[in-house]
């Protein structure tokens, strides 16, 4: 069975801060991917990044980086230097040959006062 | 970019009549849409995966003949909502993909929502 546990709920920061949103997932394929999305108060959701399970670079674009490591099944996503913006609910989701559907986690709101 | 769009992106209807939600990838042709559930504060729930041309298959638990769903086009799915009730108000999200079936390699665009309210 595929799970995604993000165990943060709520985060609330100050502009100019680094935050990081943990994402923990449990999968018993070998070949997965791993997604962040982020869903602003508006509803839409907008795709940040995939990375799929042979691939463990970290990436960076912008003030995003994400820190993928097999080892302790996690896809955990750092913003860095945080603006209001940038508030918004994250997911993470998980997505096997298997399933072949996305299992999101519960989300993460993130609240960036200024 | 891909875009996909929703209509309406809100609705309130009376308790027994039924709603249909559009689905439209805008500038790419979709193989593959998905619809999704969200209640407030949480987190989407896959409802159904759509195919064009074929029979959309429903998640354990989604009443098929509750929620109806055409994927007439390469560009076009709906969701039909029938004899709505309360607890069918929600945030239904659409999502669209290039391929057949969901794929790590093919990213799902979503769509941005449409809230529906059963008084």
């Amino acid at each position: 069975a595929q799970k995604v546990t993000q165990a943060q709920t709520e985060i609330s920061v100050v502009e100019k801060e680094d935050v990081t949103l943990d994402c923990v997932y449990e999968t018993r394929d070998t070949t997965y991917y791993l997604f962040w999305y982020k869903q602003p108060p508006s509803g839409e959701l907008v795709f940040l990044i995939r990375r799929n399970s042979f691939d463990e670079q970290n990436e960076i674009s912008g003030r995003y980086s994400w820190n993928f490591q097999k080892s302790t099944s996690s896809f955990n996503f750092t913003i860095t230097a945080s603006q209001v913006v940038d508030s918004a609910v994250y997911f993470c989701a998980l997505l096997t040959g298997a399933n072949s559907k996305l299992t999101f986690g519960k989300g993460i709101t993130l609240s960036v006062r200024p | 970019g891909a875009v996909v769009s929703q209509h309406p992106s809100r609705v309130i209807c009376k308790s027994g009549t039924s709603v249909k939600i559009e689905c439209r990838s805008l500038d790419f042709q979709a193989t593959t849409m998905f619809w999704y559930r969200q209640f407030p504060k949480q987190s989407l729930m896959l409802m159904a995966t759509s195919n064009e041309g074929s029979k959309a298959t429903y998640e354990q638990g989604v009443e098929k003949d509750k929620f109806l769903i055409n994927h007439a086009s390469l560009t076009l799915s709906t969701l039909t909502v029938t004899s709505a009730h309360p607890e069918d108000s929600s945030f239904y999200i659409c999502s669209a993909s290039r391929g057949f079936r969901a794929s790590g390699e093919d990213t799902q665009y979503f769509g941005p929502g449409t809230r529906l309210t059963v008084l």
